[in-house]
């Protein structure tokens, strides 16, 4: 059984749509992240969510909203997405000091 | 604020080379430091870890040492094979405690057969 299993794995789309990638954890672990890696490899955290609360929001555009309706699950849906959006999506997981199991990361082309 | 600064990549090793990929940061209190690994088309994997000064961290013949003094946490191997090829990326715990992780920017490990 995958830990931490994210989908879709790759997303195209047009400028302007909505999209949501969806992640859940079978290892019981109380906090989910969403981290984004850029185009150079640059990792930055999004969000985190502990036991359904968000804990982190970084200074993610609001167009961006987090929803994790159980502790195994942490979605992720994007309004209105641009081309900057265009990106490598991780979800993540851990027991609170830092995350210990990626997901593969949903891969997102913004057209 | 918090900052991890990693060499500048790619590195290309022979295979059975020593490998030092430098890790330098910048942090309030007394961050946790970490490795993480990301092979091709994958997510990151938790490679090791050090929670106070002094401690080593090791897996899988890599290891990495706390190091306060120079505030460096560098990653070792003393032979590499070419299935280490991969991104590594040191990190250490923001200073908010939250569990919120700063990473470098990555550096790309090439190992030639």
């Amino acid at each position: 059984d995958t830990a931490v299993s994210q989908t879709p794995k790759y997303l195209v789309t047009q400028m302007g749509n909505d999209k949501s990638i969806k992640c859940e954890q079978n290892l019981g672990h109380d906090t989910m992240y969403w981290y984004k890696q850029d185009s150079k490899k640059f990792l930055k955290i999004m969000f985190s969510y502990n036991n359904k609360e968000l804990i982190i929001n970084e200074t993610v555009p609001n167009r961006f909203s987090p929803k994790s309706p159980d502790k195994a699950h942490l979605n992720l849906h994007i309004n209105s997405l641009e081309l900057g959006d265009s990106a490598v999506y991780f979800c993540a997981t851990g027991t609170g000091e830092s995350p210990l199991h990626f997901g593969n990361g949903t891969r997102l082309t913004v057209t | 604020g918090d900052s991890v600064t990693q060499m500048e990549g790619p590195v290309t090793l022979s295979e059975e080379a020593f490998l030092t990929i430098n890790c330098t940061y910048t942090a309030t209190g007394y961050p946790s430091l970490f490795w993480y690994v990301q092979y091709p088309g994958e997510g990151l994997q938790l490679l090791l870890k050090a929670t106070k000064a002094d401690d080593k961290g090791s897996n899988k013949g890599f290891e990495a040492t706390y190091r306060k003094e120079t505030t460096s946490f560098h990653l070792e191997k003393g032979s590499v094979q070419v299935s280490d090829s991969a991104v590594y990326f040191c990190a250490l715990t923001g200073s908010s405690n939250t569990g919120k992780l700063i990473f470098g920017q990555g550096t790309t490990l090439q190992v030639k057969p």
